[in-house]
């Protein structure tokens, strides 16, 4: 069964930093991986996919990398910004089944 | 390009009552998925509909049903209402490829009471 775990539960930063938020995996026979947004009682918003053949995708400020052999991935956001303050997750696609398995996710604050 | 709708956005009910919530996928998406979202269990895969097809299923009670539509769009529906069913539903539409990009609706949230 697949298990999906993302550290820190929580994250604070100041204005301006680059940090990173941690995913990893148990199983790696992966079909893509993709991270999403969240703000407090809203759905989700998909920031970045990237298919098991890939290792990173980027989109402006983000960057993911995807290591399938390790079972991580990585979202990199750059000189961050009060606005990214919301919930982070990952979640995979494996086995036959088509549905995503997500992690808890990282609840990231960026104080002004 | 309009983005997953999904009606209602907040409802209240109570124990033993039945709820249908309804999504309309992005245009041209075939596939819908409903997930749960609770505090405790975070999200949960319910099912998922292709072409008015289950193709998959979570590990929920059959009190959880589906189904879709020609159009695509699709309601869910949960009978004999628990309190523990109270959760954020969320709805995400793809093309319908396999594993393919899921972009997810705003949600209703039931609360049971």
């Amino acid at each position: 069964k697949q298990e999906v775990t993302q550290i820190p539960a929580a994250l604070s930063v100041p204005e301006g930093e680059n940090l990173v938020l941690n995913c990893s995996f148990t199983d790696s026979a992966i079909y893509n991986l993709q991270w999403f947004r969240q703000d407090p009682g809203k759905g989700l918003t998909s920031l970045l996919l990237i298919q098991s053949s890939q290792r990173e995708q980027t989109s402006g400020r983000l960057n993911a990398s995807l290591d399938k052999s390790s079972g991580r991935s990585t979202l990199y956001i750059a000189a961050s910004q009060p606005g990214d303050s919301a919930t982070y997750l990952c979640a995979v696609s494996s086995g036959s089944a088509r549905q995503l398995t997500f992690g808890s996710g990282t609840q990231l604050t960026v104080l002004p | 390009k309009a983005g997953v709708t999904q009606t209602p956005r907040y409802l209240i009910k109570t124990r033993g009552q039945q709820v249908t919530l309804s999504c309309s996928p992005i245009s041209g998406h075939r596939s819908v998925s409903w997930y749960q979202q609770t505090p405790g269990q975070g999200l949960q895969f319910l099912f998922e509909y292709f072409s008015e097809t289950q193709r998959n299923k979570g590990n929920f009670p059959g009190r959880f049903s589906g189904r879709q539509f020609s159009n695509s769009r699709s309601e869910m529906n949960v009978s004999t209402l628990e309190l523990g069913d109270s959760a954020l539903y969320l709805c995400a539409s793809s093309l319908g490829q396999d594993y393919g990009e899921l972009f997810f609706g705003e949600g209703s949230r039931l609360t049971v009471l």
